[in-house]
């Protein structure tokens, strides 16, 4: 069965660093491409950052260019995005996901976590 | 630039069809795309891939009363016999170089 969890939201005051975490089973993690979508409260989905399967290409939405690092440890079969100096408005809940077509540049984001709540607050 | 545009809301009645829009931008009409259901509280669940000519391949589980068809820039996700459980969130996705596009999403409610 197809799953991803992840970990490592929390409350952060602005300017503070936080990772998050994505544990992958039930496909073959080292060969999709992967990504971070977030979803501020009463918003839309944005998509924050994607990866290729080997890591070795990497994308990010412009909000958060040099501060947001993804990630990932295919012999681990995880997932991560490393967020510094964080922003009253990255207040999300991130979702992590896979795209199984194996390259998330020409398919669609297929597979789905659950997401992890992360509050940007003083 | 790369955009896509769906209504904010929309109804139907218990067991009738609704039909639900994604227009890509300008230049765009040969786009693929994707479209996710989001029930509330809950994460997103893909639903379906879609091409620009019209075929389409549901994700694992998705019943047939899901269907998707495209003409022009015009993407559409057809839901049939409306169930209580289709009130949802509806987004369509696409991608382009480096880049990837949610619609705004589109609030299904059924009557």
């Amino acid at each position: 069965q197809v799953q991803l969890v992840e970990s490592g939201g929390g409350v952060v005051q602005p300017g503070r660093s936080l990772r998050l975490s994505c544990a992958a089973s039930g496909f073959t993690f080292s060969s999709s491409g992967m990504y971070w979508v977030r979803q501020a409260p009463g918003k839309g989905l944005e998509w924050v950052a994607v990866i290729s399967y080997d890591g070795s290409n990497k994308y990010y939405v412009d909000s958060v260019k040099g501060r947001f690092t993804i990630s990932r440890d295919n012999s681990k079969n995880t997932l991560y995005l490393q967020m510094n100096s964080l922003r009253a408005e990255d207040t999300a809940v991130y979702y992590c996901g896979g795209c199984s077509g194996g390259s998330c540049y020409s398919s669609a984001f297929d597979i789905w976590g659950q997401g992890t709540m992360v509050t940007v607050s003083s | 630039q790369l955009v896509l545009t769906q209504s904010p809301s929309a109804s139907a009645s218990l067991g009738a069809s609704v039909k639900l829009t994604c227009t890509l931008s300008s230049g765009h009409s040969s786009y693929s795309i994707a479209w996710h259901q989001q029930q509330p509280e809950k994460g997103p669940r893909y639903l379906m891939y879609l091409t620009s000519h019209g075929s389409h391949t549901k994700g694992d589980g998705i019943p047939d009363r899901f269907s998707g068809s495209s003409s022009g820039t015009e993407r559409y996700l057809t839901i049939s016999s409306l169930q209580s459980e289709d009130e949802a969130d509806y987004y369509c996705q696409t991608w382009g170089t480096g880049i990837w596009v949610f619609g705004g999403g589109t609030k299904l409610t059924v009557l």
